[in-house]
């Protein structure tokens, strides 16, 4: 089974669009994450979500929206789709503060 | 704040050869410290961590970092590589005792590996 799972793998869409990306970790975890890798692969933290609590918003524009159901769910929700937004998202879970094990990631390309 | 630099962006190494690959990192607090690996089009798996204890920590796929306090480093070494260690490598640190936990990255050094 996998530990963390994101769908979709890969999302093409148009600018302006609305978009949403689900995640699922069956790790038992309190904490679950938002990163961003970029072109350059830099990861940057966007979003920690503990217990279904909002713990840590990166200065996110607001077009970004998590939403965590429960405490095994965070999906990701994004308006008004920019070419900027272009990039690899990774979910993430963690028990207290050891590591954080990842998804596979969704590639967005925004044309 | 943290901060981590990982002084090579790309290491270019011939099979079978020994490679370090040096992370330093900066914090006015305890820190936990990691190493991941990404290889192409996948998510992040963890090779190593140092949370507390033995300053030598031993991983996955026979990789170890030493934890030095005082130079505020944590590099990543292997005495012999594969042709399949080639990966982006990423060093990160978290807040020992945040409750957010979120980890800071490296920018990545990207590890090539050739016969």
């Amino acid at each position: 089974d996998t530990a963390v799972s994101q769908t979709p793998k890969y999302l093409v869409t148009q600018m302006g669009n609305d978009k949403s990306i689900k995640c699922e970790q069956n790790l038992g975890h309190d904490t679950m994450y938002w990163y961003k890798q970029d072109s350059k692969k830099f990861l940057k933290i966007m979003f920690s979500y503990n217990n279904k609590e909002l713990i840590i918003n990166e200065t996110v524009p607001n077009r970004f929206s998590p939403k965590s159901p429960d405490k095994a769910h965070l999906n990701l929700h994004i308006n008004s789709l920019e070419l900027g937004d272009s990039a690899v998202y990774f979910c993430a879970s963690q028990r207290e503060n050891t590591e954080a094990f990842f998804g596979q990631g969704t590639r967005l390309t925004v044309v | 704040a943290q901060s981590v630099t990982q002084l090579d962006s790309q290491v270019p190494v011939f099979e079978e050869a020994p490679v370090e690959l040096r992370c330093n990192y900066s914090s006015s607090v305890s820190v936990y410290l990691f190493w991941y690996v990404q290889y192409p089009n996948q998510g992040l798996q963890l090779l190593l961590k140092y949370l507390s204890g033995s300053t030598l920590v031993k991983g996955i796929n026979g990789f170890e970092a030493e934890f030095n306090k005082s130079q505020t480093s944590f590099h990543l070494r292997k005495p012999s590589v594969h042709i399949s260690d080639t990966a982006e490598y990423f060093c990160a640190v978290s807040e020992r005792y945040n409750q957010g936990g979120k980890l800071i990255f490296g920018q990545g050094t990207e590890l090539s590996v050739k016969p």
